[in-house]
């Protein structure tokens, strides 16, 4: 059965940097589109970046173009979230979910992971 | 402010029919797909219906989807208690190129 567990999330200081990692499972990861999804406590859900099957395409969302940066290593099964210059707003629950082909079809999604950036 | 537009919250009493709008523009719902997204407290959300109105396998068919034009909505009959959640619409977006989603739409179970 598919299998996404995030790691790597925690308290960090305004200005920090953070790396979030996603481990898949139970399908073949090298095949499949995958994104960051966001919630903040309390509110929505946000898309945050997306990253094409081989790597070879990435798509962010402007709020952290410039300071986040999505990667994924096909040998490893692991999507990874480069978080740099982290704001209070950036303050969520981070998912990974996995594109079924189409750009926002999110047909598995993981348990995610908290990352609270505060002083 | 979310790129798509839902009503903050819905309720229904069990065995009524409830529908949830969303509302886009031409970049979004009126040239791509349209998908449903179910959030029980607490946990990840998960997907109730893509493509419009396709069913994931697992999800009861008393969910249905619909589009026409630049909104969409989301049905849900024979209401139970375990509908109780959130749920919330998303489609990509030519423009802004990425995923937007809807703010989200609390469902009560009277």
């Amino acid at each position: 059965q598919v299998q996404l567990v995030e790691s790597g999330g925690g308290v960090v200081q305004p200005g920090g940097s953070l790396r979030l990692s996603c481990a898949a499972s139970g399908f073949t990861f090298s095949n499949y589109g995958m994104h960051w999804v966001r919630q903040a406590p309390g509110k929505g859900l946000e898309w945050v970046a997306f990253i094409r099957y081989d790597g070879s395409n990435t798509y962010y969302v402007d709020s952290v173009k410039g300071r986040f940066t999505i990667s994924r290593d096909n040998s490893k099964n692991t999507l990874y979230l480069q978080m740099n210059s982290l704001r209070a707003e950036d303050t969520a629950m981070y998912y990974c979910a996995k594109d079924r082909g189409v750009l926002g079809d999110f047909d598995y999604w993981g348990q995610g992971t908290l990352v609270t950036v505060s002083s | 402010q979310s790129v798509l537009t839902q009503p903050p919250s819905a309720s229904g009493t069990p065995g009524q029919r409830v529908t949830i709008s969303c509302s886009g523009s031409s970049s979004n719902i009126g040239s791509n797909y349209v998908y449903w997204y179910q959030q029980l407290p607490g946990t990840a959300p998960k997907l109730v219906i893509y493509r419009n109105n396709q069913r994931p396998s697992g999800v009861p068919d008393r969910f249905s989807g619909s589009k026409s034009g630049t909104s969409a909505s989301l049905a849900i009959s024979g209401l139970r208690s375990e509908d109780e959640a959130d749920y919330y619409c998303a489609a990509w977006d030519d423009t802004l190129s990425g995923v937007v989603f809807g703010a989200g739409t609390e469902l009560t179970v009277l």
